[in-house]
C-alpha cells in the first residue's frame, strides 16, 4: 500500500529554537495518527497522538497539528533542546487495519 | 520493570540458521506486534497478535514463525536466514487490536546475517 512520507529528510535547529517537522500521511480514512521519536540504539517511543476529530493536541512542549484537508500532518516542538536529536516518526492508523509508518525525519540540535 | 522487553538485543548469524527473538510485555496489553526496520529507517509491520490469535501477516515469507505462548509473550522464530534478514527487529504491544491506541516498542533486536 501508500506509504506515509516516505524519504529520511534531516532537519537542523539551533537550541532554544522551535522545530516543526511536516508529515504527508496516505489514506483519508485514517482518524488516529501517533508522533513517535526514535533515538540512536532504542525503539521507538510515543509522544504524542491526535484522533480525526480534532485538528490540534497539545503536550509538554510539543503540539500536533491536523489537517484533514490536505491530509497533513505536524508535530512542533518548542523551545528545542539537545535532548530531542532523534528520529521522528509519524503513523496513521489506515483506518484502524494497521499502524503505517512514514519514512521519518532526523533532527538535529545544534548548541 | 521494563515494559516491552526483548532478547537478545544482537544477534549475528551465518546464512541457512535457524534463529528466535523473544519478546514479553508487562503492561498487561492484548495486542502484540513484530516490526521489521530496515537500513533506511523504514518500519514495517510483520505480525500482530490479539489475544493470542494471529490478525495480521503482511506478506512474510513463511520462513518467519511468530509464537505466542500467552499475552504476555510474542516470539519470533526465523528459519534458514538470508543476508535479506538482516535487520532490526521490534516487538511492540497495545492495549485492544484496533489501531486506535499507541504502540509500546521494546528497544529492538539487531540480526545481522553474514
Amino acid at each position: 500500500g501508500e506509504s506515509v512520507g516516505l524519504h529520511l529528510p534531516t532537519l537542523s535547529v539551533q537550541e532554544g529554537d522551535n522545530s516543526i517537522i511536516n508529515c504527508a500521511y496516505s489514506n483519508s480514512a485514517s482518524d488516529y495518527f501517533i508522533w513517535y521519536k526514535q533515538e540512536s540504539g532504542k525503539g521507538p517511543q510515543f509522544i504524542i497522538d491526535i484522533r480525526s476529530n480534532m485538528d490540534k493536541r497539545q503536550g509538554q512542549r510539543v503540539t500536533v497539528l491536523l489537517n484533514k484537508t490536505v491530509k497533513h500532518l505536524s508535530l512542533q516542538i518548542a523551545a528545542t533542546q539537545p535532548g530531542d536529536s532523534a528520529v521522528y516518526f509519524c503513523a496513521e492508523n489506515n483506518a484502524g487495519n494497521m499502524l503505517t509508518f512514514g519514512g521519518g525525519t532526523r533532527l538535529m540540535v545544534k548548541p | 520493570d521494563t515494559a516491552v522487553s526483548q532478547t537478545p538485543k544482537y544477534l549475528v548469524t551465518q546464512m541457512g540458521n535457524d534463529k528466535s527473538i523473544k519478546c514479553e510485555q508487562n503492561l498487561g496489553h492484548d495486542t502484540m506486534y513484530w516490526y521489521k526496520q530496515d537500513s533506511k529507517k523504514f518500519l514495517k509491520i510483520m505480525f500482530s497478535y490479539n489475544n493470542k490469535e494471529l490478525i495480521i501477516n503482511e506478506t512474510v515469507p513463511n520462513r518467519f514463525s511468530p509464537k505466542s505462548p500467552d499475552k504476555a509473550h510474542l516470539n519470533l522464530h526465523i528459519n534458514s536466514l538470508e543476508l535479506g534478514d538482516s535487520a532490526v527487529y521490534f516487538c511492540a504491544s497495545s492495549q485492544g487490536g484496533g489501531f486506535n491506541s499507541p504502540l509500546h516498542f521494546g528497544n529492538g533486536t539487531r540480526l545481522t546475517v553474514t
